[in-house]
């Protein structure tokens, strides 16, 4: 079945780095566009970034454009968010989400989700 | 301020039907696919609809979904106590070039 595992948050100051990781299993990764789909405590959805399947193209949300970077490796079926210049209003709950190849932009899967919190 | 809105919430008594809107504009809703999410307190969201009005296997067909010009609608039928829990409809932006969530709905089964 489809699992997708993230991994690599935790607590950091604002202005630091962190890299995120998303382990893809079950389908045929390099079919499928990725997104980052983040989640501040006790707000909504936010969309963050897509890639497409072949890495291509790359689209961000407008408050991250310039520092955060959506990168996937088909060879390992991972997908990675690098995150600089994190900001206090970064913290969420970040999730990886699958978007099957004709599915009009649907998040047909979701991993558990990994928690960022950027604080002094 | 989301870009689709939404009520912040609906509810409903067991085996009633709730309809929750989306409303959007004609860069998202009115020419791209709705997609519906349930997320249970505590849980990762779920694809509930795709494509306006598709449902994935295993949803029950309790759930459907509707478009018309830059509206949506999901509607419950036949309201279950597992049905609470917040729902979010998004669309790919053709201006902002990216996904676009509505703000939730929580559905309360009373």
């Amino acid at each position: 079945q489809v699992k997708l595992v993230e991994s690599g948050g935790g607590v950091v100051q604002p202005e630091r780095s962190l890299r995120l990781s998303c382990a893809a299993s079950g389908f045929t990764f390099s079919n499928d566009a990725m997104h980052w789909v983040r989640q501040a405590p006790g707000k909504g959805l936010e969309w963050v970034a897509v890639i497409w399947y072949d890495g291509s193209e790359k689209y961000y949300e407008d408050s991250v454009k310039g520092r955060f970077t959506i990168s996937r490796d088909n060879s390992k079926n991972i997908l990675f968010l690098q995150m600089n210049s994190l900001r206090v209003e970064d913290t969420a709950l970040y999730y990886c989400t699958r978007d099957p190849s004709g599915s009009g932009w649907a998040f047909a899967s979701w991993g558990q989700g990994t928690l960022v919190t950027v604080s002094s | 301020q989301s870009v689709l809105t939404q009520p912040p919430s609906a509810s409903g008594t067991p085996g009633q039907r709730v309809t929750i809107s989306c409303s959007g504009s004609s860069s998202n809703i009115g020419n791209r696919n709705v997609n519906w999410y349930q997320q249970v307190p505590g849980t990762a969201p779920k694809l509930l609809i795709y494509k306006n009005n598709q449902r994935p296997s295993g949803v029950p067909d309790r759930f459907s979904g509707s478009k018309s010009g830059t509206s949506a609608s999901l509607a419950i039928s036949g309201l279950h106590s597992d049905d609470e829990a917040d729902y979010y409809c998004a669309a790919w932006d053709e201006s902002l070039n990216g996904v676009v969530f509505g703000g939730g709905t929580k559905v309360t089964v009373l």
